[in-house]
């Protein structure tokens, strides 16, 4: 089954401190992963894409296979960076576009 | 100025009345799709249409039915059918070309 989990549903750090957000993945093809992120008051917006392997402010992810994992990271968290983040999977050869997301993590960046 | 527009913001339904909730775009986008976001449920799969005049069901279709007949809406109808509509719904397009969606802002749908 094509599945998404993302474990912590809140986690919470410092101003400067690293971040870390979970994402593990079961699918049977070759999968795409998506970062989502949903500011305050804002509409959800793509953060990265594994296929890309860009940095989009100071956050990284990484395609494990042997894994099935594609957490977020960034070396020092922002309190900007406060936000609920989702992982999303997308099958490489699918045609219909259907994104399968996590259940959420909200970051909260404390000063 | 280019997006996906959905409307109403809120929306307040009575026990056993149908809604429709829009969504525009005006990105030219094929594919579209409508999500329901729950808290600790992350998004799930509604409807979506690869090209005018179709469309197929997601995860959760049961109360639910959508049309596009134009490639710009994609309007979506919580029936009374629909036992818990009370949640936030997103619409989102994407490119042939690009991957990753665009979403609207979304609407608030509450039962009363």
């Amino acid at each position: 089954a094509q599945r998404v989990t993302q474990p912590e549903k809140l986690l919470s750090v410092f101003k400067g401190a690293p971040v870390e957000l979970k994402c593990n993945y079961s699918y049977s093809g070759s999968p795409e992963l998506f970062w989502y992120v949903q500011y305050s008051r804002q509409r959800l917006q793509l953060l990265l894409r594994h296929i890309s392997r860009e940095s989009i402010k100071g956050f990284t992810a990484d395609l494990n296979k042997g894994e099935t994992s594609f957490h977020l990271k960034k070396p020092f968290a922002q309190e900007e960076d406060s936000a609920m983040y989702y992982c999303a999977l997308s099958g490489a050869s699918s045609n219909t576009g259907k994104l399968i997301f996590g259940q959420g993590t909200t970051l909260q960046v404390k000063p | 100025d280019g997006g996906i527009t959905q409307s109403p913001k809120y929306l307040f339904r009575k026990e056993g009345q149908n809604v429709t909730l829009s969504c525009e775009q005006n990105l030219n986008h094929d594919a579209m799709y409508w999500y329901r976001q729950d808290p600790g449920q992350g998004l799930r799969l509604i409807y979506y249409s690869q090209i005018v005049n179709d469309f197929q069901k997601g995860d959760i279709a049961e109360g639910y039915s959508v049309s596009r007949e134009k490639k710009e809406s994609f309007p979506l109808t919580v029936t009374s059918a629909q036992k818990n509509p009370t949640a936030f719904y997103l619409c989102a397009s994407k490119s042939a070309v690009h991957h990753g969606y665009t979403f609207g802002s979304g609407t608030r749908l509450t039962v009363v």
